[in-house]
């Protein structure tokens, strides 16, 4: 079971916005503005897309965004295309006795 | 940044592995890193991390006791040494490089598989 809670799949046609929620708590999440998003397509490496909550990596597309509230941070994509399908994650740093990072259970993107 | 895992493979329960991630285009003596791993069917588990200088590591409470993570500055590369290594280890594992202030993983490598099985 995944520390962080997100839908197991979200699906929007071409052109629509989604919204990926992620939900921890005040250890984590809500804790520090560490939170960041990965892409991940099925046998390649996963991918940065959103890190400290809302920036975007150089080369990453500005239909990309992301934002939080308390312990539940969020992801959205504009302008749903085909090539967006793929499992999203969020993680977050959170506090323990040592240095720790958790991860959500991942979301399965489809675009209808 | 180029990060190449391997050394993954089927082993039996209780057996070691240890699994390397060679670094092209970055210098390991400079970056933070990490390993994290994928079960066949499961999300993404962080498994271990390493400061860039190897004085700070930590590890998941899965992992702890049994995996020590290193790095060879010198040979640029990133290590997991996995010791009594039990079925539910069975995963993808991934090296990622860790961003400067810790809070996120900027690069990552391929994944090599490593199957836990008697």
């Amino acid at each position: 079971q995944s520390v962080l809670t997100q839908p197991a799949h979200v699906s929007g046609f071409p052109g629509q916005s989604i919204t990926i929620s992620c939900t921890g708590t005040s250890n984590d999440v809500g804790a520090y503005n560490y939170v960041s998003w990965y892409q991940h397509v099925s046998g390649k490496a996963p991918q940065v897309i959103i890190y400290d909550v809302n920036n975007r990596p150089s080369g990453i597309s500005a239909r990309f965004s992301g934002s939080k509230s308390g312990n539940t941070a969020s992801l959205t994509i504009s302008g749903l295309q085909a090539e967006d399908e793929a499992d999203y994650y969020c993680c977050s740093y959170a506090t323990s006795v040592d240095f720790d990072w958790v991860f959500g259970g991942g979301t399965k993107l489809t675009v209808l | 940044v180029q990060l190449v895992a391997s050394g993954g493979g089927e082993v039996q329960p209780g057996r070691s592995l240890r699994l390397s991630c060679a670094a092209s285009e970055v210098r390991l003596s400079a970056s933070a890193m990490h390993w994290v791993r994928q079960a066949p069917g499961k999300g993404l588990e962080w498994v271990s991390f390493t400061s860039y200088d190897g004085t700070t590591k930590s590890y998941a409470a899965s992992v702890k006791g049994r995996f020590t993570i290193s790095k060879d500055n010198s040979g640029n590369t990133l290590y997991l040494q996995m010791n009594s290594l039990r079925p539910e280890d069975t995963a993808v594992y991934y090296c990622a490089r860790g961003s400067l202030e810790w809070s996120y993983f900027d690069s990552w490598g391929q994944g090599t598989l490593v199957t836990v099985s008697s």
